[in-house]
């Protein structure tokens, strides 16, 4: 079973921060947090992840809090062509090396 | 052209038939995964394997075959197709199972059993 939490939908304004959380209570320490998104029916896009520090690359930012119990990822200016399914998985190593995916956040940004 | 590639795209097959799945990846990434996604379920995880003849079962095998006698190719092989296996399959890649190591997906093949 997915190890997250994440609100089934989501809405935005274009050119407006998105900011989807996730809630990962029983992560454990060497467990790292990924985000990913699937857009209508392409394949899964990796976006970032983080282990405790916050991340950010050129597509969106990773805040972790301190407790690691919850993340929030944040596209700064959303565009209509980031309107997708986002996933937050937990993935730890060796036998849990998987990425196991739950439901994800739909996340619609709007003109 | 560097990446990860299925092939078909798309697949119409009847029930009983065996049909196959490819999968080749261009990183020589040791770890290799084969997902379904259905309406409803999600991404659920088929095989995986670790590196060439290494594979081992995921959330949702059976009906289902693989193997890897290359680094680079994964097949998944439906030997007697049915209709609960129309499905869109994902193939993905990744260098290692350490957390810290993002997997690449391919685009998918839609199939479907008639």
């Amino acid at each position: 079973d997915a190890k997250t939490t994440q609100p089934p939908s989501m809405d935005c304004a274009e050119g407006r921060a998105a900011n989807l959380p996730c809630n990962h209570s029983t992560i454990s320490g060497n467990e790292y947090v990924y985000w990913y998104r699937q857009i209508h029916s392409q394949g899964p896009q990796y976006i970032i992840h983080g282990l405790k520090n916050n991340e950010t690359n050129e597509m969106a930012s990773l805040i972790i809090t301190e407790d690691r119990k919850s993340s929030t990822l944040i596209l700064p200016h959303a565009t209509l062509r980031d309107t997708a399914v986002y996933y937050c998985i937990v993935r730890g190593g060796g036998s849990q090396g998987n990425l196991i995916f739950g439901k994800g956040t739909k996340l619609s940004v709007k003109p | 052209d560097a990446g990860i590639t299925q092939s078909p795209r798309y697949k119409i097959t009847e029930t009983g038939r065996q049909v196959t799945l490819m999968c080749h990846q261009t990183w020589s990434h040791s770890y290799m995964f084969w997902y379904r996604q259905d309406l409803g379920h999600g991404l659920r995880l088929i095989y995986y394997s670790a590196a060439a003849d290494i594979t081992d079962k995921g959330e949702v095998p059976d009906g289902y075959v693989v193997s890897r006698s290359k680094t680079e190719n994964f097949p998944l092989t439906l030997e007697s197709a049915t209709r609960s296996q129309t499905s869109v399959y994902f193939c993905a890649s990744s260098e290692s199972r350490l957390g810290n190591t993002e997997a690449f997906f391919g685009q998918g093949t839609r199939l479907t059993v008639v």
